[in-house]
């Protein structure tokens, strides 16, 4: 089956860096994405990762490892407003994304 | 109106109710998308629809119902629904053209209650 892993939860403080972690098993592999969902609100695109290595983007960094199924979301500079859940995607081989189930970040200041 | 509209924002029907759900998108997109998104769980896609035709269902139980009239408009038609059907429904829409990385666009979402 096909299955996308990140952590629940996670929390940090204000102005400092978070790494959140997405580790995947697909059926092929199409492009991975992160999108970022406030409370209450729609999943907002943030980050597209199609070949290996770091794509940066302001504040916020996305890495892939295609050898290994593994991204990782980089947020520097912690602002509350980042406190969200973030949702990691893959796009599989039938160009469908599948979801990971989101990490809920919490900004303490 | 811009980007990916959904109406109502809110809706509880009871089980022998029918109502339907709509999204607008106002971006020029060729695909949209209906997911249920319950808490904690990965986004469930539902149904896809590109240049009008319906090109994914994923199992979706019969008692919901979508229609694609035109590439700016979505509907989900619902009926007999349970009370594990209670979730935010998020309707969505991308370029669906050559170019990457054809991300999606999301609307606010109904948050639907069934009682």
């Amino acid at each position: 089956g096909q299955n996308i892993d990140q952590p629940t939860e996670m929390t940090a403080t204000e102005g400092a860096i978070v790494q959140i972690n997405c580790t995947y098993q697909t059926s092929g592999f199409n492009g991975l994405f992160w999108y970022q969902q406030h409370a209450g609100e729609a999943p907002t695109f943030l980050s597209y990762n199609v070949l290996d290595g770091l794509e940066e983007k302001g504040r916020f960094s996305s890495f892939l490892s295609r050898s290994k199924g593994y991204s990782y979301l980089l947020l520097k500079e912690l602002q509350m407003k980042d406190s969200a859940s973030y949702l990691c995607a893959v796009r599989d081989s039938n160009y469908q994304l599948i979801w990971g189930a989101g990490t809920k970040l919490i900004i303490k200041p | 109106e811009t980007g990916v509209t959904q109406t109502p924002r809110h809706l509880v029907m009871g089980m022998t109710n029918k109502k339907s759900l709509k999204c607008e998108q106002h971006l020029g997109h060729n695909a949209m998308y209906w997911y249920k998104q319950s808490a904690k769980k990965p986004l469930e896609l539902m149904f896809v629809y590109n240049f009008k035709e319906q090109t994914e269902n994923n199992s979706v139980p019969s008692r919901f119902s979508p229609e694609c009239p035109n590439s700016s408009h979505l509907f989900l038609h619902l009926h007999t629904l349970q009370p594990e059907d209670s979730a935010l429904y998020l309707c969505a829409s991308s370029p669906a053209t050559s170019d990457l990385p054809d991300e999606q666009f999301f609307g606010p979402g109904t948050r639907l209650t069934v009682l």
